[in-house]
């Protein structure tokens, strides 16, 4: 199946500082890739829409000036946490669709750790 | 918004017994899928399975979308099959997953 990538996989950032995470889907094009979250052991839970060439789209109750979303490319999207505090601490997943099959395909995730 | 309840929410099997995890949504949908989340974190795709019924070695899945639901299959269930089963599914249409609760699978040598 087709590959998305994560990176970093591990980030550990002092409270108050900006961490940046990518998201890339390796042999397939991706106009649209999404932006997941999960505490532990818990579900995951969608926070925004990341579409190439255009604003992200945000789910309600998800600060958009907190959580900055780029997709410059067809197979690249970050994620910028601003200004990270301990509560943002978390598993953040991405996922890409490859358009050919309609199969959504998902990264190895990031987890993050703000001290 | 649509709800995704998932059961049974945890399951022990010992190796090499079959087992059926289950699926319910309160609306159409457009899209499922079916993952296994393995102890690192990483989603596998298991199957893209909107209706029908598909197979994949010990795994197969059917959803039967007119009812709202969908099974997934394990035969002769491996100690690495263990982990958390997400069904996820899309009612709108934009390929934006809404994920079940999961079920933790814990399987005995």
């Amino acid at each position: 199946g087709a590959v998305v990538s994560q990176h970093p996989s591990r980030v550990i950032c002092k409270s108050g500082t900006s961490v940046k995470i990518e998201c890339r889907s390796l042999d397939f094009q991706a106009t649209t890739m999404f932006w997941y979250r999960q505490f532990p052991k818990k579900s995951l839970m969608l926070m925004a829409t990341s579409n190439e060439g255009s604003k992200a789209t945000y789910e309600q109750g998800v600060e958009k000036d907190k959580f900055l979303i780029n997709h410059a490319s067809l197979t690249l999207s970050t994620l910028t946490v601003t200004s990270a505090h301990p509560e943002d601490s978390s598993f953040y997943i991405c996922s890409a669709r490859d358009m050919g099959s309609g199969v959504q395909y998902f990264g190895p995730g990031t987890r993050l750790t703000v001290t | 918004g649509i709800q995704v309840e998932q059961s049974p929410p945890d399951l022990i099997l010992q190796e090499g017994a079959n087992s059926t995890l289950r699926c319910n949504f309160s609306d159409s949908v457009n899209n499922l899928q079916w993952f296994h989340q393995n102890p690192w974190g990483q989603l596998i795709n298991l199957f893209y399975i909107p209706s029908g019924t598909k197979q994949n070695g010990r795994l197969s899945a059917t959803t039967v979308a007119t009812e709202r639901y969908s099974l997934l299959y394990i035969s002769s269930s491996q100690t690495t099959d263990s982990g958390v089963y997400f069904c996820a599914v899309d009612s709108s249409g934009t390929y934006k997953y809404i994920f079940g609760t999961g079920t933790r699978l814990k399987v005995l040598a």
